[in-house]
């Protein structure tokens, strides 16, 4: 059975600061893992994926994958006010039959 | 292109009442998703469909049941409503090939009093 395990949050940061979010996973032959962001009473949205170690970056955001240490990390960097949110990490099957969710990491982005 | 549409947004069901709560896709997905979301978790996979006429059982089946007759439906049926079942429930789909991204609809909160 796979686990996602994520910082326990909440987490606050000030305007403009760093943000760093981590995600830790079980199974060691997942490939691909993803980056959701759900705003309070909407539905998860995707806003990264990463396949490959190292790092992927897309604007102010860039998720970290490291398959050896079965972790992933998601920076936003010049946090603003509108990134606050719940984080999500998932980490889909081979098969893409059954993604597993963490359990999410609420970040406060303080004005 | 709606993508995925959930009904109702909102339910009050008494103890021991039953409904369903519908889901429909128009991307022509073959995976079907049902979770549900605790206030303050994340997300757990109710059943899920890898095509019509497909269905298997997440990590937390009971108390519910599904169907998947067409391609672009999969609607969830609670039998005998408890208050543990108070949740928000999200449907989501995703293609057989392509992009491995789920797309969700807009979610079904659900209170059981």
């Amino acid at each position: 059975q796979k686990e996602v395990e994520q910082n326990s949050g909440p987490l606050s940061v000030p305007e403009g600061a760093i943000a760093s979010l981590n995600c830790t996973y079980s199974d060691r032959v997942s490939q691909s893992f993803f980056w959701y962001r759900q705003y309070s009473g909407k539905s998860p949205e995707l806003i990264m994926s990463i396949y490959s170690n190292g790092d992927k970056e897309d604007g102010r955001f860039t998720a970290q994958l490291n398959k050896a240490s079965q972790y992933v990390s998601l920076l936003i960097r010049d946090s603003q006010p509108s990134d606050s949110a719940t984080y999500l990490c998932a980490v889909p099957p081979p098969d893409g039959q059954n993604f597993v969710f963490g359990p999410g990491t609420r970040l406060s982005v303080l004005p | 292109n709606a993508g995925v549409t959930q009904t109702p947004k909102f339910r009050i069901l008494k103890i021991g009442q039953s409904m369903t709560l519908q889901c429909t896709q128009d991307m022509n997905h073959n995976y079907m998703y049902w979770y549900r979301q605790d206030p303050g978790m994340g997300l757990k996979l109710i059943y899920y469909s890898v095509g019509a006429g497909i269905t298997d059982k997440g990590e937390v089946p009971n108390g519910y049941n599904v169907s998947r007759s067409t391609t672009e439906d999969f609607p969830l049926r609670l039998e005998l409503a408890a208050p543990s079942q108070t949740s928000v429930y999200f449907c989501a789909s995703l293609p057989l090939s392509g992009a491995n991204v789920l797309t969700f609809g807009a979610g079904s909160r659900l209170t059981v009093l």
